[in-house]
């Protein structure tokens, strides 16, 4: 297993252009999440899906921001006409059930210049 | 809801010398606890969990933290560290029955000087 892999790792674009981001969880995790981080804060969550069914978004996530999980494997989220205070870590965890440790990626970075 | 204190943003320490990560959690039910740990450029990784039972739970390479319910804390601990110990430490806390969505501290940076 190769563990929960991002794709890419860095993003740079410019304000106003939609950016997707691509997460492929650990196999056979029914649970993935999606956390941002900036710089000397710890991850805020975003939104969570069990299996393909998002069933959770932060309120820190704007009617921009959209997030799938088709067919309950890799996950997508798209910022659309992106801003600068977007400017963050984009985080994907995965996790095999509730009550259990969350497994990360190593993120996405997104510059929004 | 629940959440997570992590009162020291910087922990400056020397080398062998030991340590002690402070977090202190909130929250009206029975809860999951979790340490992680991201070394430069790298992603989060798992250092320990407590999930029941014994409430001194410890990692491979020599941390330990104890669950206390009645101070609501789990500070992560280590005797002796090492120059590769440098890093940002991240609490957790998942609450049972709910969710389980794990909300993270605003971290600590561990700083080891020779």
């Amino acid at each position: 297993d190769t563990g929960v892999s991002q794709d890419p790792r860095h993003k740079i674009t410019k304000r106003g252009q939609n950016v997707t981001f691509r997460c492929d969880p650990i196999s056979e995790h029914n649970r993935l999440y999606w956390y941002r981080q900036t710089l000397g804060q710890g991850p805020e969550f975003l939104t969570y899906f069990q299996n393909e069914a998002q069933l959770e978004k932060s309120r820190l996530l704007s009617d921009r921001f959209s997030a799938e999980r088709p067919k309950g494997s890799f996950s997508t989220l798209e910022i659309q006409r992106t801003e600068q205070g977007d400017s963050a870590m984009y985080l994907c965890a995965s996790s095999p059930e509730v009550g259990t440790e969350a497994f990360f990626g190593q993120g996405t970075r997104l510059t929004v210049v | 809801a629940q959440s997570v204190t992590q009162l020291d943003s910087q922990v400056p320490v020397f080398e062998e010398a030991p340590v002690e990560l402070r977090c202190n959690y909130s929250s009206s039910v029975s809860v999951y606890l979790f340490w992680y740990v991201q070394y430069p450029n790298q992603g989060l990784q798992l250092l320990l969990k407590y999930l029941s039972g014994s409430t001194l739970v410890e990692s491979i390479n020599g941390f330990e933290a104890e669950f206390n319910k009645s101070q609501t804390s789990f500070h992560l601990r280590k005797p002796s560290v090492h120059i590769s110990d440098t890093a940002e430490y991240f609490c957790a806390v998942s609450e049972q029955g709910g969710s389980y969505i794990p909300t993270f501290g605003r971290g600590t940076s561990l700083i080891v000087h020779p």
